[in-house]
Parts: C-alpha cells; sequence; structure tokens
C-alpha cells in the first residue's frame, strides 16, 4: 500500500517568514496530494491540492509543488501569520480513493 | 446540517465494553470514510464505504471494530470489548465519488473522541 512520509514533525517560524513542510510518497500510481489544515481540536480541513498532471499550483500565499519523478511534494506558506498556527498534513491517492496521510507538521508561529 | 456531523463528541467507556460511534455524511456524499487519529499522529484509514457496501475494509485492526452503512447514508462503527489501546479520535469523512481512479476533498466531522479506561 501507499506509505506517505512528512517532514519537520514541527516547524517554528517568525511572523512574514516562510514554511515549507515536504512529503514523499511511495505510490507510483497516486495521483491526487490533497494538503490539510487542522487547528487544535477541530476537524481536519483542505486547503490545496495537486493533481499529478501539473508540477506547481498556487492560491495566494500558498503553494504546492509536485516532483513526480522524486515521488515528493512539498506545502510552501508565505508571509506567514499567527493564525497559520496549525498541524498540516499532506496525504496521497491513487486509483483506490482512499487518501494515506502523513503524520503531521506543527507549525508555530511567533508574532 | 451542511457539514458532517458525529455523535457523541466524546465517549468515556470501560475496558471491555461495547460502543458505538455515529456519523452523518453530507447529503448527497456517497463516499464515506473513517480513519482514526491518535495524539500526534495522522489520521489512520479504516473503512471506506461507497454507498451500501464496504469497498475497503483493509484498514480494520481486528475483528472487534466493524462498521456499517445500510442505507447509503449514516454510518455506525462499532468496537465490540474496547480495550484501552482503542483510545483515540475517531473521524469520519465524506466526499462526492469523482471520475474513476481520481482522489477529491474529503469533509471531515469534528469527531468522537474515545476514551477506554
Amino acid at each position: 500500500g501507499e506509505n506517505v512520509e512528512q517532514h519537520p514533525s514541527t516547524l517554528s517560524v517568525q511572523e512574514g517568514d516562510s514554511a515549507v513542510i515536504k512529503c514523499t510518497y511511495s505510490d507510483s500510481a497516486s495521483n491526487y496530494f490533497p494538503w490539510y489544515k487542522q487547528e487544535l481540536g477541530k476537524r481536519p480541513q483542505l486547503i490545496i491540492d495537486i493533481r499529478s498532471n501539473v508540477g506547481e499550483k498556487k492560491d495566494q500565499r500558498i503553494a504546492v509543488t509536485l516532483n513526480k519523478t522524486a515521488k515528493h511534494f512539498s506545502l510552501h506558506i508565505t508571509e506567514t501569520q499567527p493564525e497559520d498556527s496549525a498541524v498540516y498534513f499532506c496525504a496521497a491517492s491513487g486509483g483506490s480513493y482512499i487518501p494515506t496521510f502523513g503524520r503531521g507538521t506543527s507549525l508555530i508561529v511567533h508574532p | 446540517g451542511a457539514g458532517v456531523s458525529q455523535t457523541p463528541s466524546n465517549k468515556v467507556t470501560e475496558k471491555g465494553k461495547y460502543v458505538e460511534l455515529r456519523c452523518d455524511p453530507i447529503s448527497g456524499h456517497t463516499a464515506l470514510y473513517w480513519y482514526r487519529q491518535s495524539l500526534g499522529q495522522g489520521p489512520e484509514f479504516l473503512i471506506y464505504f461507497q454507498g451500501t457496501g464496504a469497498a475497503d475494509d483493509s484498514g480494520l485492526p481486528n475483528d472487534r471494530f466493524f462498521a456499517v452503512r445500510p442505507e447509503g447514508s449514516v454510518s455506525t462503527l462499532k468496537i465490540q470489548r474496547t480495550e484501552r489501546g482503542d483510545s483515540a479520535v475517531y473521524l469520519c469523512a465524506s466526499s462526492l465519488t469523482l471520475l474513476a481512479g481520481e482522489g477529491g476533498e474529503l469533509f471531515f466531522g469534528e469527531g468522537s473522541r474515545l476514551t477506554v479506561l
């Protein structure tokens, strides 16, 4: 089955800095790569996703890049704000429709 | 309601007891997932329904765990003879069924926090 590795487990930045979270996956058949944000005690919510037919996608301050050859994808957050503080999960899925999640990255943005 | 609803939000039980957790997905979503999330971990897949049938139950840890979705909407996760290691947040999610071979956004509920004493 699919295996998703995510790092770092914790990321601490100053407000205004950029943050990058990286994930690797094992199944070359995976073709959908979502990122979810989970605030403390809340449900995970999709913030951005990318499909295998594109290499990069951007939505305001967040962007995701995908390297299918190397089987890794990354989340980039620019101009971080305190409200960006949360746990971020990457995931990968293919024909099975079942996303496999990484272990999460706790992002802390210091004002 | 507009979102995925899960009940109870918190359940404390004793070791060996039976527990049922309920999920009411977004109307019209044919796909339903159960995940389990332990502290500091990502969601761990348990079971996936497409309509009324369990399309994939490979994530259920053992035969104490069972889930049903008899009418293709509400689902119940059932845990028999609970153990302390079952303590976790059980997340339900639903999604639209997209084109074959394509994934889509999961809409999660708030979760049911299970504590087995």
